[in-house]
């Protein structure tokens, strides 16, 4: 069974600073993704990522991938405000997609 | 403009009464999927369709019923709600044939069961 696990779940940081949310997910899979929420609205993709390796950003963020540790990275570089939202990886193959439970980012001026 | 729209976007209910919450695409997309969102769960897949009249059940299916008829829609069943379907409700879709999945994903239905 396929599990994926996020941390961490919640993370307050100064505007400028640098961190990093972790994605681990507990079999082999096709594809990842990384997805934005912002409170109240939907879900908003923000990466897919394909293969070992891949690295995608955009912005001040930029999404990872090591397929043989099973492990995915998002990194913040210099944090604003509008980052502030709800982060979620997803893992999965073309019929079923697995949700970590979020990281909750809340940048302070 | 592509999306996915659904409908309602809130709703209050009261225990045992039949609700639908309708789901429409207009990509073309073959998949299609519904997900229910909780505190502290993330997002749990509760059915999933691959095609036209090819469902399948995902995580969290009891209690819930879908049906694909048509490309487009894919409306999400409660025979008989209850307290615990309480919850934030998405739609998503996607194409297969690019290889990848990217979802889409609806505005969200609100759901209160009492």
């Amino acid at each position: 069974e396929l599990k994926v696990e996020q941390n961490p779940l919640f993370l307050s940081m100064q505007e400028g600073k640098n961190y990093t949310i972790y994605c681990n997910y507990s079999t082999t899979s096709d594809r990842l993704y990384w997805y934005r929420q912002d409170p109240g609205k939907s879900l908003e993709s923000l990466f897919v990522l394909l293969s070992n390796g891949a690295v995608k950003q955009e912005g001040r963020l930029m999404a990872s991938l090591d397929t043989k540790a099973r492990l995915s990275t998002l990194h913040i570089t210099a944090a604003v405000h509008d980052l502030s939202a709800t982060y979620f990886c997803a893992v999965g193959g073309s019929e079923k997609l697995v949700f970590g439970k979020g990281t909750k980012l809340t940048v302070n001026p | 403009e592509a999306q996915v729209t659904q409908n309602p976007r809130y709703l209050i209910t009261v225990t045992g009464k039949k609700l639908t919450v309708t789901c429409s695409q207009n990509m073309n997309h073959e998949y299609m999927s519904w997900y229910r969102q909780d505190p502290g769960l993330g997002l749990r897949q509760i059915y999933y369709s691959m095609n036209v009249e090819a469902t399948d059940k995902g995580d969290v299916p009891e209690g819930y019923k879908v049906s694909r008829k048509e490309k487009r829609n894919f409306p999400l069943i409660l025979e008989s709600p209850s307290p615990n379907q309480t919850s934030l409700y998405f739609c998503a879709s996607s194409p297969v044939d690019r290889g990848y999945t990217e979802a889409f994903f609806g505005q969200g239905t609100r759901l209160t069961v009492v």
